[in-house]
């Protein structure tokens, strides 16, 4: 059985520039999350798609956007990218949501 | 006060050892408690899932959940180094459509 897949791995951009992230789902898991993970703040929740509809959301400005397309894939996307972007970028998919996530490999994200 | 709290450690103990990690939370409405374990550059892996209150067993952990403390632990028996990771506690409630709310992860050194 095939794990939730992101793509890339890693990733190096300019400040300014913007940047998408992908991340495939295991198969029949309707529910996709976008979190940032960095040392200093932890996992802090981006936010989750279920059935193509934006469920959940937290606290990131609005240069941080998602969506999810009929087949459940996600793509996340940031513009115009700040030094404090540099991150991992981790996807996670569950079938609902109440019976835990399983979460990609990530996706590292440096901006220089 | 965060909804979650948790000690981020780090806990550095004996191989052999039985450890005890925990976490405590404010909001009674969470109902769905998980337990993650993460290794260094990779995602969270789902070590434990537990529904409502009572203890889980599998294999050398067991999850415990007490709602009228409003406190979970995980044990670990017979530690050995591989189990030198980030520990973190996850929980999530149906009014809030399953959004994890996390601890701070605690970093958990077992010596050989």
């Amino acid at each position: 059985k095939a794990g939730v897949t992101q793509t890339p791995r890693y990733l190096i951009k300019t400040r300014g520039q913007q940047v998408t992230l992908s991340c495939s789902p295991i198969s029949g898991h309707r529910s996709v999350s976008w979190y940032q993970q960095t040392p200093g703040q932890g996992l802090q929740f981006l936010f989750e798609y279920f059935s193509e509809t934006q469920r959940n959301k937290g606290n990131f400005p609005g240069r941080f956007s998602g969506r999810q397309f009929s087949n459940s894939r996600s793509e996340m996307n940031v513009s115009t990218l700040e030094l404090g972007d540099s991150a991992l970028y981790l996807c996670a998919s569950s079938f609902s949501g109440q019976y835990g996530y399983t979460f990609g490999s990530g996706t590292r994200l440096t901006v220089v | 006060q965060k909804e979650v709290e948790q000690d981020p450690g780090p806990l550095s103990v004996p191989e052999g050892a039985i450890v005890s990690l925990n976490c405590t939370y404010s909001n009674s409405a969470f109902q769905y408690f998980m337990w993650y374990r993460q290794y260094s550059r990779k995602g969270p892996e789902l070590l434990m899932y537990t529904y409502s209150s009572g203890n889980k067993e599998d294999g050398r952990f067991t999850a415990q959940v007490d709602k009228s403390s409003k406190y979970i632990s995980l044990f670990i028996r017979d530690s050995q180094p591989s189990d030198s990771a980030t520990y973190l506690c996850a929980m999530s409630a149906e009014d809030s459509n399953y959004q994890l709310i996390w601890g701070a992860g605690t970093k958990l050194i077992i010596k050989p």
